[in-house]
């Protein structure tokens, strides 16, 4: 069964340094995708970065880079200068390409940037 | 990309009733996915509406309580039948943009429809 896991409920940040927020994942797939979205209180979700299971670099998006560390089965987002709009929940998910494209999400990590 | 619109955007509902969410897509689009979020948790998909079949719906998610219609390559609803106060959640459409290799890409969310059943 394909799993994604976060294990950090809430994270702090100052204004302007970097974060890293964490994202295992469990399938035994090959081909496989993992995404991180940012979710504000209004509800909506953001698509930030995609890494593909057979992408040989890491992502980046800007701001945004994935730390894909495949034999780890991890894929840790970092956030560079981080900024008081980034205060929000951050969702990892998982697309396993045998199963239609839908999307496994981990629980969330809410991320609250300091002034 | 894609540019998703739902409505509603928000509503108040009475136990009992059931709702009709909307999803336009700007674009023709293969596949649509509707996921649900209850109050402090993460997304969970409902189902699957394909264009000209049957939506494909996950474990624990039944036709008669979530009917879904997929009319065209651009629109679908998901209707919430019947509602009771743990039907309140956010509702959200996704979209996975055709023509794109499946292995690539986004999935694109629309803004959510936020319902409250009292």
């Amino acid at each position: 069964a394909q799993k994604i896991t976060q294990t950090q409920p809430g994270m702090f940040v100052q204004e302007k340094e970097a974060v890293t927020l964490d994202c295992t994942y469990d399938t035994s797939d090959q081909s496989y995708g993992l995404f991180w979205y940012k979710q504000p209180s209004s509800g909506e979700m953001i698509f930030l970065i995609y890494q593909g299971s057979y992408d040989e670099q890491n992502a980046t998006e800007g701001r945004y880079s994935l730390n894909f560390q495949k034999a780890r089965k991890s894929a840790n987002l970092v956030i560079s200068a981080s900024q008081l709009g980034d205060s929000a929940m951050y969702f990892c998910a998982m697309r396993v390409n045998n199963q239609g494209g839908k999307l496994i999400f981990g629980q969330g990590t809410e991320l609250s940037v300091k002034p | 990309s894609a540019v998703i619109s739902q409505k509603p955007s928000r509503d108040i509902c009475q136990r009992g009733t059931s709702l009709t969410i909307q999803c336009q897509v700007d674009s023709q689009v293969t596949m649509m996915f509707w996921y649900r979020q209850q109050p402090g948790q993460s997304l969970t998909l409902i189902a699957t509406a394909n264009q000209g079949s049957e939506a494909t719906y996950e474990s624990g998610f039944v036709i008669d309580k979530f009917p879904i219609s997929r009319p065209n390559l651009t629109f679908s609803t998901l209707t919430v039948s019947n509602m009771s106060p743990e039907d309140s959640s956010i509702y959200l459409c996704s979209v996975e943009t055709s023509g794109k290799v499946i292995n690539t890409g986004e999935l694109f969310f629309g803004e959510g429809s936020r319902l409250t059943v009292l």
